[in-house]
């Protein structure tokens, strides 16, 4: 059973510094999302994506943070010059194109703990 | 802004069944309603997704309102394992956006 997968599952890092996640789709699954937790609140959408193409973006994606899916199949989020308002569990989702099965599932990963301190 | 509301909090005994309210007085025709929950330290997991039609799955019902202003989620026989929090989710997959939008979810405790 190939879920989502991400890599890495914690992360530790100083304030300022570069971070990198990185996020395997279920495969065959065109959509992927990315979306922030932190405690006590649940997931907030950032982004996602349809094959390569970044179809939505929100507001809470500051200019310090970009993702990418270059070939449709792996995706990454990178976050420079980390802020201590950053530390959140990061959580990659991916579904099928709901016009090949409207209603169909996002199946989400089990995340990437990020700590800035 | 979350398009659901639901209670902060319920509690069951464990086998017993358990109803989980959501109110979506909002609710557009193209808005799937689906239920995640999630585990401590672990990301989102789907329990079943309906429209218009109550839904049973093999690990719960959906019970949706013939005006589709509420949705309730039944656990039939509630398990230590069901302890989570409980998301309702509204998801229009056609309007050009495809986000889910997460309120705070009801908290399930499962006593023994």
């Amino acid at each position: 059973d190939t879920g989502v997968s991400q890599d890495p599952r914690h992360k530790i890092t100083k304030r300022g510094q570069n971070v990198t996640f990185r996020c395997d789709p279920i495969s065959e699954h065109n959509r992927l999302y990315w979306y922030r937790q932190t405690l006590g609140q649940g997931p907030e959408f950032l982004t996602y994506f349809q094959n390569e193409a970044q179809l939505e973006k929100s507001r809470l994606l500051s200019d310090r943070f970009s993702a990418e899916r270059p070939k449709g199949s792996f995706s990454t989020l990178e976050i420079q010059r980390t802020e201590q308002g950053d530390s959140a569990m990061y959580l990659c989702a991916s579904s099928l194109d709901p016009a090949r099965g409207f209603g169909n599932t996002i199946y989400f990963g089990e995340g990437s703990w990020l700590t800035v301190v | 802004d979350a398009k659901t509301t639901q209670p902060n909090s319920m509690e069951s005994n464990e086998e017993e069944p358990v109803h989980l309210p959501c109110n979506h007085s909002t609710i557009s025709g193209t808005d799937y309603i689906h239920w995640y929950r999630q585990l401590p330290s672990q990301g989102p997991e789907y329990v079943i997704h309906g429209l218009t039609s109550n839904v049973n799955n093999r690990m719960a019902s959906l019970a949706i309102a013939e005006d589709r202003k509420s949705s309730t989620l039944i656990l039939h026989r509630a398990t230590l394992r069901d302890a989570a929090v409980y998301y309702c989710i509204l998801r229009d997959g056609r309007a050009g956006t495809d986000k889910l939008i997460f309120g705070t979810g009801t908290r399930l405790q499962v006593f023994p």
